[in-house]
């Protein structure tokens, strides 16, 4: 069956501009992440979606960074005002939720943005 | 506050030889340990995980972890190396107790492994 898609695949973006980041997670998914990889670090915890339940933003490094889900399955996240630090690999995982916490992720591809 | 460290940037193994892959880890409550792959171009990929019962779990590829907790690590095995095994690997945790919405999953910053034939 078809994975986790994301799109655009990459970005380059101007300083300032917004751009949005979309994902469509495996079918029946009900657990959607969004994860953040700059050049030489590891994965950074951006966002979590748990069906209809509230989102965990605790890892939006900022208040230009916004996510939703809309129907419980597609995904957007959105960064306002992009700025070069911002540049880096956008990474979408789902799961399928089973006992708490022991789900395994499923990642797409990314995005690779990258802010002039 | 969970935390995890793979402490070493790159392992540089020969093809055919034992590897190891560290990494330790920090939580309040039990552990969630996961290893994950990205080979190059490619999405992270799934490889293991240790949820609860033997300490020794096995996975994809041919690799194993061992879960040790009086030393909270969990480092990645394999007893013979192939070049196809170069790769980008993260070690991740997570907490079992709730909190609030979800599970967070907390990444290490990743191992660069280097097969040589």
């Amino acid at each position: 069956g078809a994975g986790v898609s994301q799109s655009p695949s990459n970005k380059v973006t101007e300083k300032g501009k917004d751009v949005e980041l979309r994902c469509d997670p495996i079918s029946g998914h009900t657990a959607l992440y969004w994860y953040r990889q700059s050049l030489g670090q590891g994965l950074e915890f951006l966002i979590y979606f748990q069906g209809n339940s509230a989102p965990d933003k605790s890892g939006l490094p900022s208040d230009r960074f916004s996510a939703e889900r809309t129907g419980g399955s597609v995904s957007t996240l959105t960064i306002q005002r992009t700025q070069q630090e911002d540049s880096a690999v956008y990474l979408c995982a789902s799961s399928q939720r089973r006992l708490a916490g022991q789900e395994t992720q499923y990642f797409g591809p990314g995005t690779r943005l990258l802010v002039l | 506050a969970q935390s995890v460290a793979q402490p070493e940037d790159q392992v540089n193994v020969a093809e055919g030889n034992p590897l190891t892959v560290k990494c330790t880890y920090s939580v309040s409550g039990n552990p969630y340990l996961f290893w994950y792959v990205q080979y190059p171009n490619r999405g992270l990929q799934f490889l293991l995980k240790y949820i609860t019962g033997d300490n020794l779990v096995k996975g994809s590829y041919g690799f194993e972890a061992e879960f040790n907790k009086s030393q909270t690590s969990f480092h990645l095995k394999k007893p013979s190396a192939l070049v196809s095994d170069s790769a980008l690997y993260f070690c991740a945790v997570r907490d079992n107790r709730v909190r609030g919405g979800g599970f967070k999953t907390i990444f290490g910053a990743g191992t660069r492994l280097f097969v040589k034939a």
